[in-house]
Order: structure tokens, then C-alpha cells, then sequence
């Protein structure tokens, strides 16, 4: 069962530009959220998080903007360089859980063209 | 920074034999985990270890699967037997509390 979705599984997007990315949830026990940044051949390097008793948090270029109400999420890159150009995972695990495992959406590749 | 750190990188096995995947947890940490992401999936969830003893499993850990901390150091994954399913990244993290894992590097597994 899919609990965590990144629908749009590719983004391109202009140096400078704003990039959007989305996923949503259907599990209401998660609360607290992640999103990770992969390279090929590398682990998960996470980039920033929020928890659900918040709407938004930021850290640098990166803001991850929470909707408890749509089960939705988003990171928003600004401004995007060509550097940020990776698959971006969104992960998100429950209070409840013993383990805190995190449950993860299939990825977002982002491609960033100068 | 502190790192965690997997060995082999990559491991080529036949069917059916058994393998061990090794990972040396960031020192202070006290939650250990493994991942696996099969090419072209998500990254998936096999189990968490704290306390010495598995905290949480998925139901892709079965009996074929096993995690051991040996020696205080290092955690271990042990496949007793492979399948060609198994071919896989696999992600070993730590992390102090639930918020805050680092992953490996990962070691790619190959079933043949």
C-alpha cells in the first residue's frame, strides 16, 4: 500500500526558478515529515523536515510547507541551481510507530538547466 | 561529519547462498536501520533495531532476514538464502532519536 505518493515522478526546471515539488499521504497517524536528497549510487542525504504541528518550515533556499487537512506537502526550492538537480524523496513516519520507521514516496527527479 | 559507513559496496552472490551486509552506525546513535530500494522503486522500509533487539519489521523481513550488532559496533543484515528478488540497494541508517537519520552509502546486492 502506497502511503506516501510523489506523483509527479520528473520535474525540469530553469536555473533561478522556483522548484515545486509535491507529495501526499494517506496515513493521518504520520506526523512528522522528511525530505531526502539522492544522488545515483549514494544513500538518502536528508534536507529538511517539519513536524505536524507545524505549516512551514524553512532552512536556506528550501521551505517544506505542510497541509494537515489535504495530506499534502511540498518542498519549494528557491532558487534552484544546477546542483539541486537529484531524485527527491519525500518520507514521512508515525508517532505510534515503535521503530520510527519511515515510510517513503517513489521519488521526484529533478532536473535543474542552466 | 559523521558518517555511516557500509561494506561491500557492491556484493555479487549466487541463489541460495547466504550473504552479510555490513554497516558501522554513527557512535553516538542508538537507533539502527535498514532500507533496501529494488531498481526503479521506492525506498522500502526492512527493519529497526534499538535496545539490542528489532523495534519494528515489515513484512518484506522474513525468516530469510536477520540483523545482529556483534560487537557493539558494527550492525549486520544476514540473508540466509538469496533470491533473485532480493537484488537491491540496501540503505543501512542511524540516528540518535527519530528525528535525524543518516543513511549509508548503500550496498548494491546482485543475485545471479
Amino acid at each position: 500500500d502506497q502511503q506516501v505518493k510523489q506523483n509527479s515522478p520528473s520535474l525540469s526546471v530553469q536555473e533561478g526558478r522556483i522548484s515545486i515539488l509535491n507529495c501526499d499521504y494517506t496515513n493521518s497517524m504520520f506526523d512528522y515529515f522528511l525530505w531526502y536528497k539522492k544522488y545515483p549510487a549514494e544513500g538518502p542525504t536528508f534536507l529538511i523536515s517539519i513536524s505536524s504541528i507545524k505549516d512551514k518550515n524553512e532552512d536556506g533556499r528550501f521551505t517544506v510547507f505542510l497541509n494537515k487537512s489535504a495530506k499534502h506537502l511540498s518542498l519549494h526550492i528557491v532558487p534552484s541551481q544546477p546542483g539541486d538537480s537529484a531524485v527527491y524523496f519525500c518520507a514521512a513516519s508515525a508517532g505510534d510507530s515503535s521503530g520510527y520507521a519511515l515510510n517513503f514516496g517513489k521519488g521526484t527527479s529533478l532536473l535543474v538547466t542552466p | 561529519e559523521p558518517e555511516v559507513t557500509q561494506t561491500p559496496s557492491h556484493q555479487v552472490t549466487q541463489m541460495g547462498q547466504e550473504v552479510i551486509l555490513r554497516c558501522v552506525p554513527i557512535s553516538n546513535h542508538l537507533y539502527f536501520y535498514w532500507y533496501r530500494q529494488i531498481l526503479g522503486q521506492k525506498v522500502e522500509f526492512l527493519v529497526s533495531f534499538y535496545n539490542n533487539e528489532i523495534s519494528e519489521k515489515s513484512e518484506i523481513f522474513d525468516d530469510q532476514f536477520s540483523v545482529e550488532r556483534p560487537d557493539g559496533s558494527n550492525f549486520t543484515l544476514k540473508i540466509r538464502s538469496t533470491k533473485l528478488e532480493d537484488s537491491a540497494m540496501y540503505f543501512c541508517a542511524s540516528s540518535a532519536s527519530r528525528y535525524g537519520y543518516t543513511f549509508g552509502s548503500g550496498t548494491r546486492l546482485t543475485v545471479v
